[in-house]
């Protein structure tokens, strides 16, 4: 079965220095891996995926991930952090061979002007 | 597209009464995933159907919850008889066939007293 840790519950960031929040998994098969960010009181927002191909993948608001085989990690950055990046991010895996998704236990990013 | 809705956005009920939460996929996906959130647990999936058809509910916590998809536009999630514990915040997602990832509804929060 398919699982995501997400090691650090908080992540805290001055605004312009980049950012970093971190995410391994553990999979049977190909891993599909993805990212979602949740503002309070809504529901999650897709922010990136890989799939294959190329290792870094961009996604919605300046956000990249890279995906990292040798380290089963998917860790997601960008380079210069704002304030309204602040949220709760949540990364998510999926095995090829199913359906269904598994969700990390979300890290809480604040961005500090 | 107005995206997945779900409704109501808020529920309080007494402990004992029936709860029925309503989803509405985006139209031409043909998965459907009902999840549900706890600061204690975080998201945890519940049962997701592929074309009406439930795949999996093990995710089910017992045999007060249901679920039905009488139709690729409307899915129930129904709590009966509802307890205190079931207090959270129950989201509906869709992802269409050949796509990676799924899109999730606002929630409704429920509340049990």
């Amino acid at each position: 079965a398919q699982s995501v840790a997400q090691p650090e519950d908080q992540v805290n960031v001055a605004e312009g220095n980049p950012l970093t929040v971190k995410c391994t998994y553990s999979v049977s098969g190909n891993p599909y891996l993805f990212w979602y960010v949740q503002y309070p009181n809504r529901g999650l927002q897709f922010l990136l995926k890989y799939i294959t191909g190329d290792n870094l993948v961009k996604g919605s608001y300046g956000f990249e991930a890279e995906f990292n085989k040798s380290q089963t990690s998917f860790h997601l950055k960008k380079p210069s952090a704002l304030v309204s990046d602040s949220a709760l991010y949540f990364c998510a895996v999926r095995d090829g061979n199913n359906n269904d998704m598994r969700f990390g236990a979300g890290t809480r990013l604040t961005v500090k002007p | 597209d107005a995206g997945v809705i779900q409704s109501p956005r808020h529920e309080v009920t007494e402990m004992g009464q029936e709860v029925t939460l309503r989803c509405k996929p985006i139209s031409g996906h043909n998965s459907l995933f009902w999840y549900r959130q706890t600061m204690m647990r975080g998201l945890e999936l519940l049962i997701y159907f592929n074309n009406n058809v439930p795949i999996d509910d093990s995710g089910m916590p017992e045999d007060r919850f249901s679920a039905k998809m009488p139709n690729a536009s409307f899915s129930t999630l129904k709590i009966q008889p509802s307890e205190p514990r079931d207090s959270a915040v129950y989201f509906c997602a869709s992802r269409g066939d050949g796509s990676y990832e799924q899109y999730f509804g606002p929630g409704t929060r429920l509340t049990v007293t």
